[in-house]
Order: C-alpha cells, then structure tokens, then sequence
C-alpha cells in the first residue's frame, strides 16, 4: 500500500492557461473523489468515480473541468481557460466501500496568476 | 441537505490539557461522521469514525468521539494535548443511506497546544 498519489504537488499557471493534475489511487480501491479546498475551508466535493464510471459531479465543477478516470485506474482532473477564482489545494482520495473513510493524496496546490 | 458546523475556528490548550472539539451536524437520514486532520501542506488523514453500533468510538493518537443523537453532536475529544496534535481538524458527515460515499465537511478547527 503506497498510498494515494498526486502530481504534482503544485502547480502555478497564467490564468488562461489549461493545466491538468494527476492522481493515482491505492490499487485496490475503487472508487475515487476529487474535492478542492481553499485557504482556511473545508474540502469541497467536487466529482466521484466508482471504477471508470463518473457517477456525480457538484456544481462547482463548471464547464471548464473536466475529470476522467480510464480503465479505473489513475484519475485526471483538468481546468481550461484558468481563473484566478481557481486557486486552491485540490485534493484526491479513494476509497474501498462505504462506510469506509478515504485515504486523502497530499494534494495539488495550484495558484493562478 | 446535510451541513456540519464546527464551533471555533481555533481553540488553544496547554499541553496536558483535554482536548475538546465541537462539532454538530444536520442530516434528514442516518448520519456516518468522520474527525479528519490536516498537517500542513498534507492531505488528511482519518482519526475516527462512526457508522453504527457503539457511540462511542476511539480513534488514533489517543483521540475519541461520542455520537449523540438527541443532540445532533460529534464532540472530538483528547484526554491529554501534545504538542504534535497542533493541526486543523476537520469534522464530516456523510448520508448514511447513499452509496456515494461523498463527504460534506465542517470548516475546520485549528488546535494549537501551548507548552
């Protein structure tokens, strides 16, 4: 068990500018959370994977995200046309089942400028 | 819709003292409750949860949580701080009845302990 892995761990863009964060689960779970999370809140559900299968999404995640989970392995979440509003810590976990509790990465920090 | 409200945003004690977090939620069907915390520039880690069964449920590091339902209440507590538990703790609640799993989280409580 190597834990949950998150690439890279920050990110600075040019708002404007496409960027895409990479998470990389504990193999056995199936299913995977994308939350974010800004300076002084609580985390934020953003979008939940079970297997490859997208199966909610907030409505924080506006046209300008998009995540994909491919053969429900790794999970990518990507921003287009970047806003300063963007900027926060952007968190992956995965978990086995529910009721289990996740197993958070150590998150992407991105910060646009 | 469920919410959590953590009371305190920070909350200082000497090291030695208890260590008491609140937090309370609101939830139309059967809760599950989590005590996250968060080092800095980390992700978080889970101290404890409850789900059914036993009230009372104990946690990593020495930390517990009672789950009182009258009072719609998750209250963390430590019997005795120690510097390393300096971190923010996040409190979260999730439906009980859904199979998503998804987490709606408490704002957060910073704790400090004080030599």
């Amino acid at each position: 068990d190597t834990g949950v892995s998150q690439d890279p761990r920050h990110k600075i863009t040019k708002r404007g500018q496409n960027v895409t964060f990479r998470c990389d689960p504990i193999s056995e779970h199936n299913r995977l959370y994308w939350y974010r999370q800004t300076l002084g809140q609580g985390p934020e559900f953003l979008t939940y994977f079970q297997n490859e299968a997208q199966l909610e999404k907030s409505r924080l995640l506006s046209d300008r995200f998009s995540a994909e989970r491919p053969k429900g392995s790794f999970s990518t979440l990507e921003i287009q046309r970047t806003e300063q509003g963007d900027s926060a810590m952007y968190l992956c976990a995965s978990s086995l089942a529910v009721p289990y509790g996740y197993t958070f990465g150590s998150g992407t920090r991105l910060t646009v400028v | 819709a469920q919410s959590v409200t953590q009371l305190g945003s920070h909350v200082s004690v000497s090291e030695g003292a208890l260590v008491l977090l609140r937090c309370n939620y609101s939830s139309s069907v059967p809760p599950y409750l989590f005590w996250y915390v968060q080092y800095p520039n980390q992700g978080l880690q889970l101290l404890l949860k409850y789900t059914t069964g036993a009230t009372l449920v104990k946690g990593i590091n020495g930390f517990e949580a009672e789950f009182k339902k009258s009072e719609t209440s998750f209250h963390l507590t430590k019997p005795s701080a120690h510097m390393s538990d300096a971190a923010e703790y996040f409190c979260a609640v999730s439906d009980g009845s859904s199979n998503t799993g998804k987490l709606i989280f408490g704002q957060g409580t910073t704790l400090q302990v004080k030599p």
